[in-house]
């Protein structure tokens, strides 16, 4: 098992609400990236967060944001819920420049 | 953002036969190259990382060559066993890491 956890593992919202998901490093890592995977689709990159600052960013609105806190841990935040938002959300951290990531077990959203 | 495809999208196989699939990616600016195996419910868990021309890794029966000038990696697994059931996921790229969409495999007792 990695050391890189998510809470929570379930989540089930009402669209139009807002959802925080949460994601903690690995001990040493500076990096953490997030991602959702659809239902059939391969992870997709919704942003990047180095040192407490974006650094990167995929083709998702800016009702999606985050941050990076000091102990590198990181959020998630999706506003105004859409149905299709319903997904896999990963969070990967790494160390930057470095060649390995590790990933939590990712929270599974549905939004109703 | 790379482009990674993985093909095939999904596999079927006997146990005990041989099997391999594609990672594809932009041979231009190469730093590295990782497959990870992701179960259902689990972290994706790290195979290889590759980042020389011409690398070739071993982990038991799964194996993973790089051709960086082409732009392709190969996982071969050699006889397959229903615990290799997962979906194979190529990821390139330093930070942020771009993933293919995956491979399911399924191997059938």
């Amino acid at each position: 098992e990695t050391g890189v956890t998510q809470s929570p593992t379930h989540l089930i919202k009402t669209r139009g609400q807002q959802v925080t998901l949460r994601c903690s490093s690995q001990s040493g890592h500076n990096t953490v990236s997030w991602y959702q995977q659809a239902l059939g689709q391969g992870p997709q990159f919704i942003f990047q967060y180095y040192r407490e600052e974006e650094n990167g960013r995929g083709n998702f609105p800016p009702r999606f944001s985050g941050l990076q806190f000091p102990n590198y841990s990181s959020e998630l935040n999706v506003n105004a819920l859409e149905l299709d938002d319903s997904a896999l959300y990963l969070c990967a951290s790494s160390y930057w420049g470095g060649t390995e990531a590790f990933f939590g077990q990712g929270t599974r959203l549905t939004v109703v | 953002i790379l482009n990674v495809e993985q093909s095939p999208q999904s596999l079927h196989v006997q146990e005990g036969d041989s099997t391999n699939f594609t990672c594809s990616f932009p041979s231009s600016n190469f730093y590295a190259l990782h497959w990870y195996r992701w179960e259902t419910a689990k972290s994706p868990e790290a195979l290889f990382v590759m980042t020389l021309n011409g690398d070739e890794k071993k982990k038991g029966r799964i194996s993973a060559t790089l051709n960086t000038k082409e732009g392709y990696s190969y996982l071969y697994i050699k006889g397959s066993q229903p615990e290799d059931s997962a979906t194979y996921l190529c990821l390139s790229g330093n930070t942020p890491l771009v993933f293919g969409k995956g491979t399911r495999l399924s191997v059938i007792a």
